[in-house]
């Protein structure tokens, strides 16, 4: 059966601090994977990976892809009281449904 | 399993047929949400179901897109006339209500215009 786990399901950090949130997945014929940002009613797409050990990179944010190992991380450095959200990660497959994982709350303290 | 289930989860039409998509949310969620995912593409809201309020429709792309909740609970959303670029996956979510409510997704409904 297709799955995607994410860890940890809730985290909480001071503002400065650096934060890693993971995705593992089993996915038949895998052809994506995406994490978003969500705080209120339409996640934020944030990146889009599709191959391993190329890091994408947006600001602060960071995620890289492991095929083999089948996981994916969401680095966050620096933090900022409005990083705090539900960071989402989903995997789609070919000719098949998104799948997503139950999500990661991060909340960021002053 | 007590999940949000949509239904079917495929779907290929031709086009300027009309489609009905189906959602069924978890039991008590006050909140329901559409979105569309086209290929590569972010999620894409569309419409906003909270309790008996009015919904939210500003997502809506065209006026071709149409939804309804019944009793507060099972969405469908309606496409009429279909676009080959109306195919994407439609994915509905619920809450426990309030936009800041953490939103359980369903598996999606994959849409195919031919």
């Amino acid at each position: 059966e297709d799955k995607v786990v994410q860890s940890p399901l809730s985290l909480v950090v001071h503002e400065g601090d650096t934060v890693t949130l993971n995705c593992s997945y089993e996915v038949t014929n895998f052809r994506s994977l995406l994490w978003y940002k969500q705080e209120k009613k339409a996640p934020t797409f944030l990146f889009m990976l599709t191959s391993s050990g190329i890091e994408k990179k947006s600001g602060r944010l960071s995620s890289i892809l492991d095929k083999k190992e089948l996981f994916s991380i969401l680095n966050i450095t620096a933090t900022q009281t409005g990083d705090s959200a539900v960071y989402l990660c989903a995997v789609e497959a070919v000719r098949n449904d998104m799948r997503f994982g139950a999500g990661t709350r991060l909340t960021v303290k002053p | 399993g007590a999940g949000v289930s949509q239904s079917p989860s495929n779907k290929v039409t031709e086009k300027g047929k009309d489609v009905e998509l189906r959602c069924d949310p978890i039991s008590g969620h006050t909140a329901l949400y559409w979105y569309r995912q086209s290929l590569g593409q972010g999620l894409e809201f569309l419409i906003y179901f909270q309790g008996n309020s009015a919904p939210d429709k500003s997502g809506l792309p065209s006026d071709r897109f149409s939804a309804e909740r019944t009793g507060g609970s099972v969405s469908t959303l309606t496409i009429q006339r279909t676009q080959q670029e109306d195919s994407a996956v439609y994915l509905c979510a619920s809450s426990t209500g309030g936009t800041a409510s953490e939103q359980y997704f369903g598996p999606g409904t994959r849409l195919t215009v031919t």
